[in-house]
């Protein structure tokens, strides 16, 4: 089992819509995770960090955490071409140690 | 204020050569990671340092072997390189090492034939 598994995509979402990215983790004990954003050839950018169960907003972005189901998520609202990129789930966990999920691919169709 | 800044930008190796990567974290940030992408996958992480001393480390063979300086700047070195090195290697630098918001440089593009 991965640590951090995400659903690759492709997804594709019209403009102006939600765009609702997923993630789940294998350490039940993690403490810390964190949603970046991937252009291609570019690296990765800090969107937002969760530590606490629920939600977390941030402009058009929002972070779900669900520790007992070891789930979170980000939603982005009103989604934007710019927005088409490769989303990257990060956890931190009990052994300090960093694991990122695959990423999942979001287009954003104008 | 300067971001991370990581050098070189790009390098071609031969296998079995060593390699020395260099990262300069944002100013004021004490912590530095490493973390290795091949294409397609998300950053595999490789090892964290906080002021000085290393604080975790990643599934990675001993070749892989990294040190913080006094400047807060960081090298990886990588020995006996193999094709299988070949990837973009990134450092994130981060305020302190609980905090962990971390911030990537441009990344070191790595190329082994």
């Amino acid at each position: 089992q991965k640590e951090v598994e995400q659903n690759s995509g492709p997804l594709s979402v019209p403009e102006g819509a939600i765009a609702s990215l997923n993630c789940t983790y294998s350490d039940r004990g993690s403490q810390s995770f964190f949603w970046y954003r991937q252009y291609s050839g570019k690296s990765p950018e800090l969107i937002m960090f969760i530590y606490s169960n629920g939600d977390k907003e941030d402009g058009r972005f929002t972070a779900q955490l669900n520790k007992a189901s070891q789930y979170v998520s980000l939603l982005i609202r009103d989604s934007q071409p710019s927005d088409s990129a490769t989303y990257l789930c990060a956890v931190k966990n009990t052994g300090n140690q960093f694991y990122f999920g695959t990423g999942t691919s979001l287009t954003v169709i104008p | 204020d300067a971001g991370v800044t990581q050098s070189p930008t790009h390098l071609i190796k031969t296998r079995g050569q060593q390699v020395t990567l260099r990262c300069s974290p944002i100013s004021g940030h004490k912590s530095v990671s490493w973390y290795q992408q091949v294409l397609g996958q998300g950053p595999q992480f490789i090892f964290q340092y906080y002021e000085k001393e290393e604080r975790g480390r990643g599934n990675f063979p001993d070749r892989f072997s990294a040190r913080q300086f006094p400047n807060y700047s960081s090298e990886l070195n990588v020995n006996a390189l193999l094709l299988g090195d070949s990837a973009l290697y990134l450092c994130a630098s981060s305020l302190s090492g609980p905090l962990n918001e971390q911030f990537f440089g441009p990344g070191t593009r790595l190329t082994v034939l």
